[in-house]
């Protein structure tokens, strides 16, 4: 596997729910980003992790998203109790040094009904 | 807090006609300046990069970019355009000031007539 992989692909779930996506990055790569994609937003940055820690969190929208990072690697992002606005494509990327060139996933689209 | 502007939400061009779609930065140092491509369904995929040195970056599928300072512009460009090329396009900038995080234009959609 030489790329970023997302599970799932695809997510519907009822308003009020949790849900966990999930991100495995390029091995070897320390960085691994989420952002969004809706159409009413364009492209947002979520949260940033170098290793396990996460130096910038600024874009997580509110207290019910939230992110971990484990072993340096996999990648998971929880949005607690759902709400119809939550509804985008997630996406994750990673990097390796010093240039940022960030490589992506191809997404998990997430719906609440 | 530098911004990205791609002011053409959508451009259409024949095949085999040359493309230049634009994008003007924002920010107060020189920047690490990327162009993305999207195609329905599938995650973003760089196209090339502009760092330092050379203005004029060459990138996958035939595509370059200029990097002028002067006005702010990071514009890509093919000479000669192929269906296939018909995607969703993001210019995106990284601070070099120490945040990681690209902010990206809000995209230029791409159709190409055959």
């Amino acid at each position: 596997g030489a790329g970023v992989s997302q599970s799932p692909s695809n997510k519907v779930t009822e308003k009020g729910k949790d849900v966990e996506l999930r991100c495995d990055p390029i091995s070897g790569h320390t960085a691994l980003y989420w952002y969004r994609q809706s159409l009413g937003q364009g492209l947002e940055f979520l949260i940033y992790f170098q290793g396990n820690s996460a130096p910038d969190k600024s874009g997580l929208p509110s207290d019910r998203f939230s992110a971990e990072r484990t072993g340096g690697s996999v990648s998971t992002l929880t949005i607690q109790r759902t709400q119809q606005e939550d509804s985008a494509v997630y996406l994750c990327a990673s990097s390796f040094g010093r240039y940022n060139e960030q490589f992506f996933g191809p997404g998990t689209r997430l719906t609440v009904l | 807090a530098q911004s990205v502007t791609q002011p053409d939400i959508h451009i259409t061009v024949s095949e085999g006609a040359s493309l230049e779609l634009r994008c003007n930065y924002s920010y107060g140092a020189t920047p690490y300046l990327f162009w993305y491509v999207q195609s329905p369904g599938q995650g973003l995929q760089l196209l090339l990069k502009y760092f330092s040195g050379d203005t004029l970056v060459q990138g996958i599928k035939g595509f370059e970019a200029e990097f002028k300072r002067s006005q702010s512009s990071f514009n890509l460009r093919k000479p000669s355009v192929h269906w296939s090329d018909a995607a969703e396009y993001f210019c995106a900038v990284v601070g070099t000031g120490g945040g990681n995080k690209l902010t990206f234009g809000t995209g230029t959609q791409l159709k190409v007539e055959l």
